[in-house]
């Protein structure tokens, strides 16, 4: 079993559409989460980071379920420069683990004019 | 900018050669972790390094190898090639990564 599932999409959007991606995680020992963003033939970049209380940013809205282990990325009014491929990572935390990323497959958002 | 550099950007080697990809980050990243990204899949962790001793292994044959210098650089160093290591391979210092360099068996 993987350790980060993610739905892989494509997803074909409007401009100005919603759209939420979802991710589940099976180690329940996971202490931080995040949302990556990587365009074609590029390196991953932070988006966001995901905690139990939810957090926005801008458009962007993450929201974190430690008990159903399941974590969605909420993006609003999609723009063109939002098609990429998320990326859900979980980590296990502590100081020996800070850079041991599990992510998933990533799911890609296509923003059609 | 991340702070991470690596080299070179691509490599094209041939089956049963190896390779060494570098890494570069910025004073007081002393953890660095590598990652192989195949088309199409997200990056796996290959090891991490933490003040030069290899600290946390992914699920990598032993000929995927490396190393920490004291300046923060790294190496990541693979014998053997097969023509299944063709990929992505990220470098990654405090959540971020370096540009990748893409590596090409044939």
């Amino acid at each position: 079993r993987k350790e980060v599932e993610q739905d892989p999409g494509p997803f074909n959007v409007p401009e100005g559409a919603t759209v939420a991606f979802n991710c589940t995680y099976s180690n329940s020992a996971s202490q931080s989460f995040f949302w990556y963003r990587q365009d074609c033939r590029k390196e991953p970049k932070l988006l966001m980071s995901v905690y139990s209380s939810g957090n926005e940013d801008g458009r962007f809205t993450a929201q974190l379920n430690r008990a159903s282990q399941y974590i969605s990325l909420l993006i609003r009014d999609s723009k063109l420069s939002d098609s990429a491929t998320y990326l859900c990572v979980v980590n296990l935390g502590g100081a020996y683990n800070f850079n041991k990323f599990y992510f998933g497959s990533g799911t890609k958002l296509n923003v059609k004019p | 900018e991340t702070g991470v550099t690596q080299s070179p950007t691509h490599l094209i080697k041939t089956r049963g050669q190896q390779v060494t990809l570098r890494c570069s980050s910025q004073s007081g990243h002393n953890t660095v972790s590598w990652y192989q990204q195949a088309l199409g899949q997200g990056p796996q962790f290959i090891f991490q390094y933490y003040r030069e001793e290899e600290n946390g292994r992914g699920n990598f044959p032993p000929r995927f190898s490396g190393l920490q210098f004291p300046n923060y650089s790294s190496e990541l160093n693979v014998n053997a090639l097969e023509l299944d290591d063709s990929a992505l391979y990220l470098c990654a210092s405090s959540g971020f990564f370096g540009q990748g360099t893409r590596l090409t068996v044939v």
